[in-house]
């Protein structure tokens, strides 16, 4: 079974400084891996995603996230944030061949960004 | 249009209505999927749909009741609510079997249950 730990509900910044959100994951083949943000009283909008080429990938609007299979991790860094960052922020996870496009997500992640 | 669209956007209802929620995809997708999110807890995925099919039912109650026609729409009637069911519904889709595709989610539809 896979599941999705994102550590820390909330996350505060100030404009400008480095974003790092934390996401670790389990499961029982090689993952496959996304990032989604949502906006206020919207869908979620894919940021980015791994499925097992380059293990930094980089997303839309400045994020990048590193997969680590030694730490069973998938951080989503921006080295500068912005005001319009402020969102929630979710970890998913498949597995890949076996599991179709089926999805589990993290709890999530609010990024507030202050001035 | 194009993507995922959801209608209504917001509604709102009382525990003896009967209402319908509509997803419609402009993609080409073959896969459709009914999440619930509600405050405080993970995406819940609800049910899945491949080519028409249902092929994922996670134990949702029957007063949540889906309808795939074709592989662009995707219904969810509703009937009967408590108020525990207020939550934001969201529909994604994805082009099917054989992933791991990214999934396209709506903007989701603002359920409350009065």
């Amino acid at each position: 079974a896979q599941s999705v730990t994102q550590l820390g509900s909330h996350v505060s910044v100030s404009e400008g400084a480095l974003v790092l959100l934390r996401c670790n994951y389990s499961s029982s083949v090689p993952p496959y891996l996304f990032w989604y943000v949502q906006y206020p009283n919207q869908g979620l909008q894919l940021l980015l995603k791994y499925t097992s080429a380059a293990t930094l990938v980089k997303g839309i609007n400045g994020f990048e996230a590193e997969f680590k299979k030694s730490e069973t991790s998938f951080h989503l860094t921006k080295p500068s944030a912005h005001m319009s960052d402020a969102a929630e922020y979710f970890c998913a996870v498949s597995e890949g061949e076996t599991s179709g496009s089926r999805l589990t997500f993290g709890e999530g992640t609010q990024l507030t960004v202050n001035p | 249009e194009t993507g995922v669209t959801q209608t209504p956007r917001h509604l709102v209802m009382g525990m003896t209505n009967k209402k319908s929620l509509k997803c419609e995809q402009h993609l080409g997708h073959n896969a459709m999927y009914w999440y619930k999110q509600s405050a405080k807890k993970p995406l819940e995925l609800m049910f899945v749909y491949n080519f028409k099919e249902q092929t994922e039912n996670n134990s949702v109650p029957s007063r949540f009741s889906p309808e795939c026609p074709n592989s662009s729409h995707l219904f969810l009637h509703l009937h009967t609510l408590q108020p525990e069911d207020s939550a934001l519904y969201l529909c994604a889709s994805s082009p099917g079997q054989g992933g791991p595709h990214t999934q396209y989610f709506g903007p989701g539809t603002r359920l409350t249950v009065l």
